[in-house]
């Protein structure tokens, strides 16, 4: 089956520095790739998401860049604020399961 | 909100213990997902139902015996648990398609706890 790897498990940033999470995956059929942000308390949020046809995809602050050939992924957090400390999980998608990573906890200080 | 309804948030039972964690889905979606968050470890899948059948138990001990009468509403019955079941519980649920799946929408979760 797939097996998704994320790192780093922590990160610290200053507020306004960028963050960058990295994923690899295992298996070339994975098509799909969903970024998630869990606040303390409460279940992951989708925030981001890139299929395989894509190389790069960017939404304000986030982006996200998939290399299929080296199967690896990365978040891109531009301008960190304090809100944006949370847990993020990684994962790939491939008929129709979805693999996660196991999260990198981002704490960015003001 | 992200149109996925659990409850209760928090259960805290005993091991002779019967319960049931409830999810319910708004969106229109047609397969429904129990994931378990454990501490430092990557989110387990244990059951999918798409189209209101089971099309994956993940090796789950049969203490979680899971139910979807229908495609909105998902159950997680609980028996007989041990301590090491203490977890967040997370429903999901996805508009499955021919060639690949939407999006994965969360609930908020149960944080069970095992005494």
């Amino acid at each position: 089956g797939e097996n998704v790897e994320q790192h780093p498990s922590t990160l610290s940033v200053q507020e306004g520095d960028s963050a960058v999470i990295k994923c690899t995956y295992s298996d070339s059929a994975s098509n799909y790739f969903p970024w998630y942000k869990q606040e303390l308390g409460k279940g992951p949020q989708l925030i981001i998401d890139i299929r395989s046809n894509v190389g790069e995809k960017k939404d304000q602050r986030i982006a996200v860049t998939l290399n299929k050939t080296a199967k690896h992924f990365s978040l891109h957090i531009t301008e960190t604020q304090p809100e944006d400390s949370a847990v993020y999980f990684c994962a790939a998608n491939n008929f129709n399961k979805f693999y996660f990573g196991s999260g990198t906890k981002l704490n960015v200080k003001p | 909100e992200t149109g996925v309804t659990q409850t209760p948030r928090h259960l805290v039972m005993g091991m002779t213990n019967k319960k049931s964690l409830k999810c319910e889905q708004h969106l229109g979606h047609n397969a429904m997902y129990w994931y378990k968050q454990s501490a430092k470890k990557p989110l387990e899948l244990m059951f999918v139902y798409s189209l209101e059948e089971r099309v994956e138990n993940n090796s789950v001990p049969s203490r979680f015996s899971p139910e979807c009468p229908n495609s909105s509403h998902l159950f997680l019955h609980l028996h007989t648990l041990q301590p090491e079941d203490s977890a967040l519980y997370l429903c999901a649920s996805s508009q499955d398609k021919r060639g690949g799946t939407g999006e994965l929408f969360f609930g908020e979760g149960s944080r069970l706890t095992v005494l």
